[in-house]
């Protein structure tokens, strides 16, 4: 089945440094890719996308690349700040519409006063 | 504007019973989801539905039923709980098209415990 792989699981930064997060994709039908944030006992929160017709997209502290052919996309977090720590979920639109998304298995951030 | 809620918020159950988790959004969204979350896993699709009346399988359908009789309900059932589907489950919603419309929300989750 399609599959979403994320690395690394856990990250650990000190404030200000710069923090990446990767992702491999399978289904080479995949258009849509959200990243999501996840604090403790809440709900995931969209924080930027990137749709395959776009390489690059930022705002603010954060980016995303996506390179098609290789069939992989980053996140970026510049200037990390303690707030910034959670879990981050990358995900792939499925085959087939309805925007349903694979996810990747997560990766906890920490980010260190 | 309440956005996607989830009922109930924790639950314990005995093997064996069933249950009904509630999801109800008022943003007129066409399209609802059900997916489980466990340690390590990520988030995975249960059962999806793409309009009123219409339900359909995702990566784990198996132990669950679900039903949109409603547009802005979406119910997820285990008829006969197994300690397997011990997870957080999170319902979500979205619309048809691009932009700001495929963007899933995502209610604020259950805590299920199967013991």
């Amino acid at each position: 089945g399609e599959n979403v792989e994320q690395h690394p699981s856990t990250l650990s930064v000190q404030e200000g440094d710069s923090a990446v997060i990767k992702c491999t994709y399978s289904d080479s039908a995949s258009n849509y890719f959200p990243w999501y944030k996840q604090e403790l006992g809440k709900r995931p929160q969209l924080i930027i996308d990137i749709r395959s017709n776009v390489g690059e997209k930022k705002d603010q502290r954060i980016a995303v690349t996506l390179n098609k052919t290789a069939k992989h996309f980053s996140l970026h977090i510049t200037e990390t700040q303690p707030e910034d720590s959670a879990v981050y979920f990358c995900a792939a639109s499925l085959s087939g519409g309805y925007n349903k998304l694979i996810f990747g298995a997560g990766t906890r951030l920490a980010v260190h006063p | 504007n309440a956005g996607v809620t989830q009922t109930p918020k924790f639950r314990v159950l005995k093997t064996g019973q069933s249950m009904t988790l509630l999801c109800a959004q008022d943003m007129n969204h066409e399209y609802m989801y059900w997916y489980r979350q466990d340690p390590g896993m990520g988030l995975r699709l249960i059962h999806y539905s793409v309009g009123e009346g219409t339900t359909a399988k995702g990566e784990v359908p198996d132990g669950y039923n679900v039903s949109r009789l409603k547009k802005q309900n979406f119910l997820l059932g285990l008829e006969s709980a197994a300690p397997s589907q011990t997870s957080v489950y999170f319902c979500a919603s979205s619309s048809p098209g691009t932009g700001e419309l495929e963007k899933l929300f995502f209610g604020s989750g259950t805590q299920l415990s199967v013991l």
